[in-house]
């Protein structure tokens, strides 16, 4: 499976952008990103997923690189219920395995 | 739609008893759920993946015979702790690939297991 790397650890202020980066230098063209978060306490929740275009939904925005190499969450106005650990994970769309490797993630603090 | 839920959500068991924990799809079929485990301030360790009606798989280091799976049907998973012990103490979380037309898989709410 291939690998992701993410800071530790990210702060905000209330109301302001997110951008959570990651980093996956070995992804395979048929990679689809996938970005969950957890909160504490609970299961990981599905935030958005891409495979080369930027995408959009209501929670966030998701930016991949050209090159696939790496990728950015924006989180367009964070909030205090947005702190949580969130995790960027590539899951192989030819394999059918929904078999999610989880890496360290970014645990964010959101600032009142 | 496309709801997974555990239960019991929270658990504490003597030493040496057996637990039991839950994995539904409220709302759709799931063939294949898998199994993590997730010890406080750590990621989520991928334990196994549970097949309905065949045999589960296990990650290399997890032992079965302590970590029983059971998929008996389209909706339910089970994971049962044998001869549990304090150090099995843990979060374990099941996930499921969501209905066709989803790309994404569905976690459980979780399930801490405190062993005295």
């Amino acid at each position: 499976d291939a690998k992701t790397t993410q800071p530790n650890s990210m702060e905000s202020n209330e109301e302001e952008p997110v951008h959570l980066p990651c980093n996956h230098s070995t992804i395979s063209g048929t990679d689809y990103i996938h970005w969950y978060r957890q909160l504490p306490s609970q299961g990981p929740e599905y935030v958005i997923h891409g495979l080369t275009s930027n995408v959009n939904n209501r929670m966030a925005s998701l930016a991949i690189a050209e090159d696939r190499k790496s990728s950015t969450l924006i989180l367009h106005r964070a909030t205090l219920r947005d702190a949580a650990v969130y995790y960027c994970i590539l899951r192989d769309a030819t394999s059918g395995t929904y078999k999610y490797i989880f890496g360290t993630g970014t645990r964010l603090k959101v600032l009142a | 739609g496309a709801v997974v839920s555990q239960h019991p959500s929270r658990v504490i068991c003597k030493s040496g008893t057996s637990v039991k924990i839950e994995c539904r799809s409220l709302d759709f079929q799931a063939t294949t759920m898998f199994w993590y485990r997730q010890f406080p301030k750590k990621s989520l360790m991928l334990m196994a993946t549970s097949n309905e009606g065949s045999k589960a798989t296990y990650e290399q280091g997890v032992e079965k015979d302590k970590f029983l799976i059971n998929h008996a049907s389209l909706t339910l998973s089970t994971l049962t702790v044998t001869s549990a012990h304090p150090e099995d103490s843990s979060f374990y979380i099941c996930s499921a690939r969501g209905p066709r037309g989803r790309t994404e898989a569905f976690f459980g709410q979780g399930t801490r297991l405190t062993v005295v």
